[in-house]
């Protein structure tokens, strides 16, 4: 089966500027989650998504970020504007819903540089 | 909340063996994840504990104290390969059921 799909791999903008992170889930995998890695630091939770609602966005950063998942299907993250602070990589994971290890898998993530 | 912490990096000898640990506080525990990340790449599953005990598989194993709020990841007969960064992570209990990570363990085998 086809993995966690991200793209874009690696957007490089400018201060200031809008950029739309996608993720593709496994299908079927009802619960996707975004988290960021910012250089030298811990990959940090950003939000839940239980098919298309929100169950916690705890770790949304502030209002310029903002996430979607249309119909249950894949996930976008924008960054509108984004700043300095906003580079890192961005993960996409997502996982089956229900008992048991619900394991996590993980995108090969979109790596975002804002200059 | 939750507070994991971990080795930023150590080295070890291939062949030999290494153990990486993790403690955890958290206000509701329901298990504790390793995963490896090589540079560039994505973070994959290693394995998964929710009982306190010792889990073995292959090369890998993973052990749990609930009481002490300790995992450690013991990696035997190091590879070359096993050079890679090892993410701790504790899933909450609860509704929401977040997975929260540690900074990770940056190991390096050497000759």
């Amino acid at each position: 089966e086809a993995g966690v799909t991200q793209f874009p791999s690696h957007s490089v903008i400018e201060k200031g500027q809008t950029v739309t992170l996608r993720c593709d889930p496994i299908s079927g995998h009802d619960n996707l989650y975004w988290y960021r890695r910012v250089m030298g630091k811990e990959i940090k939770f950003l939000l839940h998504f239980v098919k298309e609602s929100k169950q916690d966005e705890s770790g949304m950063p502030n209002n310029r970020f903002l996430a979607e998942r249309t119909g249950g299907t894949y996930s976008t993250l924008k960054v509108q504007p984004a700043e300095l602070e906003d580079s890192g990589v961005y993960f996409c994971a997502t996982a089956i819903r229900g008992a048991g290890a619900n394991v996590l898998t993980f995108g090969a993530g979109s790596r975002l540089t804002v200059l | 909340g939750q507070n994991i912490d971990q080795p930023t990096e150590m080295t070890a000898t291939e062949g030999a063996i290494v153990q990486i640990n993790c403690t955890y506080q958290t206000s509701g525990f329901n298990g504790l994840f390793w995963y490896q990340q090589h540079a560039g790449e994505a973070p994959t599953f290693l394995s998964y504990n929710v009982l306190d005990g010792l889990e073995e598989k292959g090369r890998f194993s993973s052990f749990l104290s609930r009481s002490k709020g300790y995992s450690y990841l013991l990696l035997k007969e190091l590879q070359m390969k096993d050079s890679a960064s090892y993410l701790c992570a504790v899933r909450e209990s609860g509704g929401y059921q977040k997975v929260t990570f540690g900074t990770g363990t940056k190991l390096q085998v050497i000759p």
